[in-house]
């Protein structure tokens, strides 16, 4: 599984858009990138997912280079509920015919607190 | 879409004793599930994941088993605790189309004393 590297912490204050960058260097063809969002005492929620250029869902955009050896979560607007650790994964699918079966890997991730 | 129930939500056990968590899995058949732990500040381990009844699969060797006698229940069990099993368990099946996409329920807090 690719290793990832995120700042351990980000600030921004209410309104702002929120960009999170995550490096993966030895991300392998097959890798898919992945991020989630943890509140305390919460379990993860899934974001938002790709492979290459850009994914925008009702959440987050998420923009990945053509080397894809990192790629950055956007937050539009962050309000002070967006307060939370982010964690960017990087892993196969594991499609039908795969073999990853799901197994996600969780680094520290980035603690992002929004101010007022 | 899917629900997941964990029982109990916290959990005070002295060092030595056993250990059972359940995780049961509504609106879906079949699912991956998965157990994972997180310590304090820490990212989450995954420990063990199952993809159907029976099968379990070990990621970190401990002192922790698993265990999945139905189709929608994921047990995670310990004969004796140690210091180093608190944290927060969480079990997570696979949605939506993509292995990568995972629900987690609202988790276990194990405090061993």
């Amino acid at each position: 599984l690719a290793k990832t590297t995120q700042p351990i912490s980000m600030d921004s204050y209410e309104g702002q858009e929120v960009n999170i960058t995550c490096s993966h260097n030895n991300i392998a063809t097959n890798d898919y990138i992945t991020w989630y969002q943890q509140f305390p005492s919460q379990g993860p929620r899934f974001i938002i997912q790709g492979y290459k250029t850009k994914v925008t869902n009702e959440v987050a955009s998420l923009f990945i280079p053509a080397d894809r050896k990192s790629s950055t979560l956007s937050l539009p607007r962050v309000s002070l509920s967006d307060t939370a650790v982010y964690y960017c994964l990087v892993g196969a699918r594991g499609d039908a015919g795969g073999t990853s079966y799901g197994k996600l890997t969780f680094g520290q991730g980035t603690i992002l607190t929004v101010h007022p | 879409s899917q629900t997941i129930h964990q029982w109990p939500a916290t959990l005070v056990q002295p060092v030595g004793s056993p250990l059972s968590l359940e995780c049961t899995v509504e609106g879906t058949s079949n699912p991956n599930l998965y157990w994972y732990r997180q310590a304090a500040g820490r990212g989450l381990q995954l420990l063990f994941y199952s993809v159907g009844i029976g099968q379990i699969s070990s990621e970190v060797p401990q002192n922790l088993s698993a265990s999945r006698p139905q189709d929608r229940q994921f047990i995670l069990s310990s004969k004796k605790l140690l210091l180093s099993d608190s944290g927060f368990y969480l079990c997570a099946c696979k949605t939506g189309p993509t292995y990568n996409e995972q629900f987690f329920g609202p988790g276990t807090r194990l405090t061993v004393l």
